[in-house]
């Protein structure tokens, strides 16, 4: 157990429905980072927070995702008008030193 | 751009026997950080290892060890005594940005090691 919770782990929606993905980091490390693995695939970064701020949301995969960190704690993703292309796994991390440590992610399906 | 190569989709290893999962990478920078991670089916991210560029000693953390090979730009992890419970995948990774300061790994394709009774 890495210390960073992910909520739900498991996520079943039918295609167009919006959902959000919660992730409490190790609450003294100020970096969150949310990733997505698709299945034979490693994790693609797709943003990241310093505390509060976003400071890079360019890889996100299109203007149906967003993602927030109110007040430098937990984080949210959010995915509006789901696709099938969107199932996969959502990962979140947050960084000490020189390690990453990652939750245990949210698996997506979209039907 | 940086990039992670895993060349082996998947390797198989008798269990109590050494095995060598290989890992290149490429930078431009002179300050960089590599990762390697294991991935069970359960679906974890399970951290492993990690070697600093400018480490001199090649990092080990009980069983695992990083054969670190900078002019070569090669990072390949060595599991030493295989056992049963290290079948899953394995990922190699770096930072990503100048010197690392962004922080996000960029990863490869991952390594699928099944440990043979």
């Amino acid at each position: 157990d890495t210390g960073v919770s992910q909520d739900p782990r498991h996520k079943i929606t039918k295609r167009g429905q919006n959902v959000t993905f919660r992730c409490d980091p190790i609450s003294e490390h100020n970096r969150l980072y949310w990733y997505r693995q698709t299945l034979g695939q490693g994790p693609e970064f797709l943003t990241y927070f310093q505390n509060e701020a976003q400071l890079e949301k360019s890889r996100l995969l299109s203007d149906r995702f967003s993602a927030e960190r109110p007040k430098g704690s937990f984080s949210t993703l959010e995915i509006q008008r789901t696709e099938q292309g969107d199932s996969a796994m959502y990962l979140c991390a947050d960084l000490p030193l020189n390690e990453q440590f990652f939750g245990p992610g949210t698996r997506l399906t979209v039907l | 751009a940086q990039k992670i190569t895993q060349t082996q989709p998947g390797m198989f290893v008798q269990e109590k026997e050494a095995v060598t999962l290989d890992c290149t990478y490429d930078t431009s920078d002179q300050s960089y950080g590599l990762f390697w991670y294991k991935q069970p089916s359960s679906g974890e991210m399970i951290f492993l290892i990690y070697q600093g560029s400018y480490d001199e000693q090649n990092a080990t953390e009980g069983r695992y060890s990083l054969n670190f090979q900078k002019a070569r730009k090669s990072a390949n992890l060595v599991i030493s005594a295989s056992q049963l419970g290290d079948s899953a995948m394995y990922f190699c990774a770096m930072r990503e940005g100048l010197g690392g300061s962004q922080g996000n790994l960029i990863f490869g394709k991952g390594t699928k090691l099944s440990v043979k009774p």
